[in-house]
């Protein structure tokens, strides 16, 4: 069964500092969605990349499906406190499938 | 505009009741889904609902049952809760089939003693 790893478990960094997220699969990907969970909220959907090499931003957030398929990075840039929450990515289940398998997350502390 | 409504927000069991979580959508979406996550391990599905009349088993389906009441609501039954139940459980909701995305809801926190 795939599976995904999701690195750091955890990130603390400075108002202003860049960051990046990583997501890597266990087997190819069909499509990779990444997801914010703010504390104590449900998740909003960030961007879904499908095509390897694909690279898609969502206001300061630029993530990036390599071109095996099988890793992505989600970058922030001149991160702020807003910035501050869960990051999850998951594996888009093939066309007509309805069981996406989320990575364990990574949670975002940025310092004011 | 709602999207995904839960309810409750809050719930504390003993061990041995029962309760239903309770999900609306008012997007029209045709598939919906029920996630649990727990501390370092993320969401895992439990049940989905690909279309109005219809539930398949996800991941985790021991312990759950689910009802697609019609084509808005998706309701999570715990007909005998176990302290492994506790949780925070998201109801999601989709147009067709996982690949556009989810619309969640906000989440219930559920504690079982």
């Amino acid at each position: 069964s795939q599976e995904l790893e999701q690195s750091p478990q955890s990130l603390i960094v400075q108002e202003g500092k860049n960051l990046t997220i990583n997501c890597t699969s266990s087997k190819t990907l069909y499509g990779l969605y990444w997801y914010k969970q703010k504390y104590g909220e449900g998740l909003i959907f960030l961007m879904m990349l499908q095509k390897g090499g694909e690279e898609k931003s969502h206001e300061k957030i630029t993530a990036k499906l390599d071109e095996k398929k099988q890793q992505s990075s989600l970058h922030i840039t001149a991160s702020q406190p807003s910035h501050a929450g869960i990051y999850l990515c998951g594996a888009v289940p093939n066309t007509g499938g309805f069981k996406t398998i989320f990575g364990a997350g990574t949670r975002l502390f940025v310092k004011a | 505009n709602a999207g995904v409504t839960q309810t409750p927000k809050f719930q504390v069991l003993k061990t041995g009741q029962s309760m239903t979580l309770q999900c609306a959508q008012d997007m029209n979406h045709n598939s919906m889904y029920w996630y649990r996550q727990d501390p370092g391990m993320g969401l895992r599905l439990i049940y989905y609902s690909a279309s109005e009349g219809t539930t398949d088993k996800g991941e985790v389906p021991n312990g759950y049952n689910v009802s697609r009441l019609n084509k808005r609501e998706f309701s999570l039954r715990l007909e005998s809760a176990a302290p492994s139940q506790t949780s925070v459980y998201f109801c999601a909701s989709s147009e067709l089939g996982a690949e556009y995305g989810y619309t969640f809801g906000s989440g219930t926190r559920l504690t079982v003693v």
